[in-house]
């Protein structure tokens, strides 16, 4: 079956513009995550839906960051005013349920690197 | 101190060797415990999952979690070219936890073997 997917791949976008990464989870999953790696570091948790449930915001790094989910199955992750220290892969999961779930299934990534 | 110590390598054996990676964590409160392994310029994916100390073996692998010292580990036998990735440690609260959904990650180990 089809996994976890995101788009797109690569994305290089200049200083101070806004960029939106999209996360296709598996159907049927009710929990998606957002994590960053940079390099050299390990994931960094992001940002966690469930369900209708509000979504856990705690790890997102600045108020330039946000994520929405749309209809409890896609989700977009927008960085506005991007800076250099963005640049990393964003990795996007989904789960069954989310809570005490065993796996969480992980997309490709988007290698984002911001000039 | 971070949460979840992984020293990054790397690491590089000859093909048939036993590897050994290792975590160490300093938050009691993480109860599961994953190792990921990551192809390059792919999403991690999820090798061992191990509740509670003990060892747990699946084919060549084996998971070692010592509680009291808070530390796991990872055994690879009889490795092969094909394990040359970065490998993952991921830890999570218990069911009675709040937001243990979370995984903290350690840095990851870059592993090769060589033919």
């Amino acid at each position: 079956g089809a996994g976890v997917s995101q788009s797109p791949s690569n994305k290089v976008t200049e200083k101070g513009k806004d960029v939106e990464l999209r996360c296709d989870p598996i159907s049927g999953h009710t929990a998606l995550y957002w994590y960053r790696q940079s390099l050299g570091q390990g994931l960094e948790f992001l940002i966690y839906f469930q369900g209708n449930s509000a979504p856990d915001k705690s790890g997102l790094p600045s108020d330039r960051f946000s994520a929405e989910r749309t209809g409890g199955s896609v989700s977009t992750l927008t960085i506005q005013r991007t800076q250099q220290e963005d640049s990393a892969v964003y990795l996007c999961a989904s789960s069954r349920s989310g809570v005490d779930d065993r796996e969480q299934y992980f997309g490709p990534g988007t290698r984002l690197t911001v000039t | 101190q971070k949460e979840v110590e992984q020293d990054p390598g790397p690491l590089s054996v000859p093909e048939g060797a036993i590897v050994s990676l290792n975590c160490t964590y300093s938050n009691s409160a993480f109860q599961y415990f994953m190792w990921y392994r990551q192809y390059s310029r792919k999403g991690p994916e999820l090798l061992m999952y191990t509740y509670s100390s003990g060892n747990k073996e699946d084919g060549r692998f084996t998971a070692q979690v010592d509680k009291s010292s808070k530390y796991i580990s990872l055994f690879i036998r009889d490795s092969q070219p094909s394990d040359s990735a970065t490998y993952l440690c991921a830890m999570r609260g218990g069911p009675s936890g709040g937001s243990n959904y979370k995984l903290t990650f350690g840095k990851g180990t870059l592993l090769t073997v060589n033919p």
